[in-house]
């Protein structure tokens, strides 16, 4: 089955500057890669995601790249802001009508003021 | 309402209780999953359905987990006989579609803990 891999477990960057959380995952039928922000004692909520037939896509701060040759993904935040904070999860799944999202272990991000 | 409710919120039992966990999926909705989240951990995969039919149960660690959508509504996930590495949280989404390449919508969680 699908394995996705996560790091750093924790990440510490100055307000302002750039952050960036990788990913691998182990099955090359995976085509839809998301990625979740949790904050402290919320729910995980999608902030972006890309699918297989492109290799990067963006929106407003937010990147995400997608090597498919490697089998690995990143998440680039630019310009972070303190209400980046959170942890973040990347994710992996196929296209199918059986298929389950498996998601990574997690990123806390913490941004220094 | 509006999003995924699941209930309770909290829920302390005995080791060797059993537990119902109650998941409200966004109306309409055709999937429904359920995760299990360690303190500290992602989400594992505990199992999944589309409509009233459960199409993945892999995830769920011992044949005390059951978990049930009878009506392609609501799901309820049963723990029989509590032990104490079922303490987690543990999370409902619901999707729109029948594939698990569309958003999940998570609830809250139900956070339990077992003495």
């Amino acid at each position: 089955g699908e394995n996705v891999e996560q790091h750093p477990s924790t990440l510490s960057v100055q307000e302002g500057d750039s952050a960036v959380i990788k990913c691998t995952y182990s099955d090359s039928a995976s085509n839809y890669f998301p990625w979740y922000k949790q904050e402290l004692g919320k729910r995980p909520q999608l902030i972006i995601d890309i699918r297989s037939n492109v290799g990067e896509k963006k929106d407003q701060r937010i990147a995400v790249t997608l090597n498919k040759t490697a089998k690995h993904f990143s998440l680039h935040i630019t310009e972070t802001q303190p209400e980046d904070s959170a942890v973040y999860f990347c994710a992996a799944s196929t296209d199918s009508s059986a298929s389950k999202i498996i998601f990574g272990s997690g990123t806390r991000l913490s941004i220094r003021p | 309402g509006a999003g995924v409710s699941q209930s309770p919120r909290y829920k302390v039992a005995k080791r060797g209780q059993d537990v119902a966990l109650r998941c409200d999926p966004i109306s309409g909705h055709v999937s429904l999953f359920w995760y299990q989240q360690a303190l500290g951990q992602g989400p594992e995969f505990l199992t999944y359905f589309q409509n009233e039919a459960q199409l993945d149960k892999s995830g769920l660690p011992s044949d005390r987990f059951f978990a049930e959508r009878p009506e392609g509504s609501v799901s309820t996930l049963k723990i029989q006989r509590t032990q104490q590495e079922d303490s987690a949280v543990y999370l409902c989404a619901s999707s729109l579609g029948e594939s698990g390449t569309g958003e999940l919508f998570f609830g809250e969680g139900s956070r339990l803990t077992v003495l």
